[in-house]
Order: C-alpha cells, then sequence, then structure tokens
C-alpha cells in the first residue's frame, strides 16, 4: 500500500544552518507530495507541494524535489530562523479520492 | 477569507462516555476530511465526504465512532462509547474537490480538537 517514511526527530540546528529533512514515499499511480508544517499550539498548514515529476515545490524560502527516481521529497532550506521550529510532515495523494497519507513527522527546533 | 472552524479546541471525558466534535469548512469546499492524530504520530484519515455523501470511511471504527455532514456543508463527528485509546487530536479539513493523484488538491486543516479519555 501506499506509504511515506520520514527522518526521525528531533532535529536540533543552530540559526542560520543548512536543514534537510529526508522523505521517501511509496506510491502506485502518480502521486502528489505535500509537506505541511505543526507550529506549536496550531493546526497543520501546506507548506509546499509538488504535483509530478522534477517539479520543486517553494515557500518561505524551503524547497523540496519531486524525485520519481528515488522515490524522495526531500525538503531544504538554505538558513533556518527560531521562528522555523515546528513539525514537519511529508505526504503524498495517490489515487481518485484525494485521500492524504502522512508521514510520522519531524520535530525542528532552531535555537540562537 | 475564514479558515476551517472546528469546536471545541480541548475535552475531557471519561471512558464510555460519549462526545461530539463539530467542523465548519471553507466556504464553497465540497470535501471535508476528518484525521485523526495520535500524539507522535502522522494524521490518519477517518472519513471523507463529498458534499453530503460519504467517499471513504474505510478506516472509521464503526461500532463506536460515527461521522454526518447535513446539507454538505458543517459536519459532526461522534465518539459513543470513548476508549482510551481514542485520546488523540481530531482534526477536520477541506478542499475545493476530490481531486488526487496528480491533481492532488490541497486540503486546509482546522486547529483541531484534543479529545484526551481518562
Amino acid at each position: 500500500g501506499n506509504s511515506v517514511t520520514q527522518m526521525e526527530g528531533p532535529v536540533t540546528l543552530s540559526e542560520e544552518a543548512f536543514l534537510t529533512i529526508n522523505c521517501t514515499y511509496t506510491a502506485t499511480g502518480y502521486p502528489s507530495l505535500f509537506w505541511y508544517v505543526q507550529y506549536p499550539g496550531e493546526g497543520l498548514q501546506l507548506l509546499l507541494k509538488a504535483t509530478k515529476a522534477d517539479d520543486k515545490g517553494s515557500n518561505k524560502g524551503f524547497e523540496a524535489t519531486y524525485r520519481k527516481e528515488t522515490t524522495s521529497f526531500h525538503l531544504e532550506k538554505g538558513s533556518v530562523q527560531v521562528s522555523d521550529s515546528a513539525v514537519y510532515f511529508c505526504a503524498l495523494s495517490s489515487g481518485g479520492y484525494n485521500k492524504l497519507i502522512f508521514g510520522a513527522g519531524t520535530r525542528l527546533a532552531v535555537h540562537p | 477569507e475564514a479558515g476551517v472552524a472546528q469546536s471545541p479546541r480541548y475535552k475531557i471525558i471519561e471512558k464510555r462516555q460519549s462526545v461530539a466534535f463539530w467542523c465548519n469548512p471553507i466556504s464553497g469546499h465540497a470535501t471535508l476530511y476528518w484525521y485523526q492524530q495520535i500524539l507522535g504520530q502522522g494524521p490518519k484519515l477517518l472519513i471523507q465526504f463529498q458534499n453530503n455523501g460519504v467517499v471513504d470511511d474505510s478506516q472509521l471504527p464503526k461500532d463506536r465512532f460515527s461521522a454526518e455532514r447535513l446539507k454538505g456543508v458543517d459536519s459532526t463527528l461522534k465518539i459513543q462509547p470513548a476508549k482510551l485509546e481514542d485520546s488523540a487530536v481530531y482534526l477536520c479539513a477541506s478542499s475545493l474537490r476530490t481531486s488526487g493523484g496528480r491533481y492532488g488538491d490541497t486540503q486546509y486543516f482546522g486547529p483541531g480538537t484534543r479529545l484526551t479519555v481518562l
């Protein structure tokens, strides 16, 4: 069945460090891929998405490229800020009904 | 544009009691989803509505959970009777359409209801 695997957290970085959160997936057909972010005390927010192979999603300095050959959608940011501290979820939508399959989430803590 | 509204934000009940959660999606969104998020895990879909019809309820524990979406707008999720393992955050989301796969339609999430079953 469809599934998403994310690197385990927590990830702890200093401000201005480079961030990578790994995400790989298993899916039939042609899934769309998403990164959602959950800030403390808030609901899930869409961070970025990509709907076909080689597409790059980007938002707020974050980027992820849909790699069909490696079934990956790694999240990157060149310089993190304290305000980026949150839990990040990788997800896919496959099939006709737009059901989202989520990874377990990766907690990011950024220190000044 | 108003987002997805949910209430209550927090609920504490004893096991075997009943509880209901309410969701109001973004205006004009045809599709509504209920997810369960257990601490330390990603959200898991419980039920999905297209207008007021059920599209997917394959992971809904139907012996104790029920949901309805009257008139294709608001929705209510009920648990009766609650068990300890139902402690979780219940998230409601909506999207404009039900297009999945390569047309993956963005889902917008509400703030969630945190349920604690004692």
